[in-house]
């Protein structure tokens, strides 16, 4: 059974500052990682999607990247601002029918 | 160019009472699942549905839950007996298939349901 774990689960930085959060899971034999924003008391907002083929994306000040052999993707933020406050999520497609296994998130404050 | 649509977007019920969550998937997507995202906590999946087939209802939690997908296009999530326990927010996805891969699932925006 796929288990997808995030650390931290919380951050707080000030304003400019790059971050970096990791997400790790279980079964290397996925398909895809996505990463997706989700803010309080809305939907969810897909940020990247890396397939299992690839090793990074990007897009503006947002980068992942997938290292299957050691079941970890991580998401670098550049330059944060306050608007990227929210909670971060990711999630392998992964088993016969690639269902979704997300991780518990990480919430991300930017301080001003 | 419309997205996955869910109604209704809040639902408060009693106790004891039915639901039926409707999920309204991107016009062509062959692939629907359903997720459960209970506070505080990633999206958790309940299930799978290829066209009209039901392949993996694996995650539903008991017999009180069951899905639907009659046409292949539009769903139909039902909580019988509601409980207190089952106030979540229910989310719908639907994903295209290439061959026998699964692409990107496009999620609604999510029924939330509050059990009184």
């Amino acid at each position: 059974k796929q288990e997808v774990t995030q650390i931290p689960a919380a951050l707080s930085v000030p304003e400019g500052e790059n971050l970096v959060l990791n997400c790790s899971f279980t079964d290397s034999a996925i398909y895809n990682l996505q990463w997706f924003r989700q803010d309080p008391g809305k939907g969810l907002t897909s940020l990247l999607l890396i397939q299992s083929s690839q090793r990074e994306q990007t897009s503006g000040r947002l980068n992942a990247s997938l290292d299957k052999s050691s079941g970890r993707s991580t998401l670098y933020i550049a330059a944060s601002q306050p608007g990227d406050s929210a909670t971060y999520l990711c999630a392998a497609y992964s088993g016969g029918y690639q269902k979704v296994t997300f991780g518990t998130g990480t919430k991300l404050q930017v301080i001003p | 160019g419309a997205g996955v649509s869910q109604s209704p977007r809040y639902k408060v019920t009693k106790r004891g009472q039915d639901v039926a969550l409707r999920c309204d998937p991107i016009s062509g997507h062959v692939s629907l699942y359903w997720y459960r995202q209970a506070l505080g906590q990633g999206p958790e999946f309940l299930t799978y549905f290829n066209y009209e087939a039901q392949q993996d209802k694996s995650g539903l939690p008991n017999d009180r839950f069951s899905a639907e997908r009659p046409e292949g296009s539009i769903s139909t999530l039902t909580i019988q007996r509601t409980e207190q326990r089952d106030s979540a927010m229910y989310r719908c996805a639907s994903s295209t298939r290439t061959g026998g891969t699964y692409n990107e699932q496009f999620f609604g925006p999510g029924t939330r349901l509050t059990v009184l």
